[in-house]
């Protein structure tokens, strides 16, 4: 367990809907790191934040939004859902940014027909 | 921005023999190195990392290395075991991690 939480674990959609994934980082972590994860397509980096600020944007579509609250907790908005948006959504914490470990959490598998 | 190149895509050796896995970016500005092992089904989790001021680090059967100046680095397993088999990921971060496509590595017995 690396005390990261995501849910929920499984999406079931339809395109042209907008869904919402949560995160709740391990106690102490100030950074959140969203990640997409498609079939042979890597760990592709959406986001991160850190104590509640944007601190650097990845390959993420404008369909996509996201946020960390003041709990430190995130959520990852998706909307306008397309097929090809169908993926394994990861989040991740860190102590420190950019330079420490990443403690993952189980994935949200969002699925969109 | 960063990019990483990661090969070979898949990997198959004889257990008990060595595997090494490449990996090249483009920012020279990066100065951290992790690796993570992706179990099937499971979470990425990091297995070890390197920092831009050393050239090698080794924990056990697993070392990597370092060549800032090619920008390029590598992870060697030894003695490879069953339980070795996984997607293996390279990761290089300045202001952000950026991983690379995987490897999916098969121990054959």
């Amino acid at each position: 367990d690396s005390g990261v939480t995501q849910t929920p674990k499984h999406l079931i959609t339809a395109t042209g809907q907008r869904v919402t994934l949560r995160c709740s980082p391990r106690s102490g972590d100030l950074s959140v790191y969203w990640y997409q994860q498609s079939l042979d397509q890597g760990l592709q980096f959406l986001i991160q934040y850190y104590n509640g600020e944007e601190r650097a944007k990845g390959n993420i579509l404008e369909r996509f939004s996201a946020q960390q609250f003041p709990d430190l907790h995130s959520e990852l908005n998706l909307s306008s859902l397309e097929l090809g948006d169908s993926a394994l959504y990861f989040c991740a914490s860190s102590v420190v940014p950019d330079t420490g470990e990443l403690f993952f959490g189980e994935g949200s598998r969002l699925t969109v027909l | 921005g960063e990019n990483v190149e990661q090969h070979p895509s898949t990997l198959s050796v004889q257990e008990g023999d060595s595997a090494v896995i490449k990996c090249t970016y483009s920012d020279s500005a990066s100065n951290y190195f992790p690796w993570y092992k992706q179990e099937l089904g499971k979470r990425p989790q990091l297995i070890i990392d390197i920092r831009s001021n050393v050239g090698e680090k080794k924990d056990q059967r697993i070392a990597v290395t370092l060549n800032k100046t090619a920008k390029h680095f590598s992870l060697h397993i030894t003695e490879t075991q069953p339980e070795d088999s996984a997607v293996y990921f390279c990761a290089a971060s300045d202001d952000k991690i950026i991983f690379g496509k995987g490897t999916r590595l098969h121990i054959l017995p």
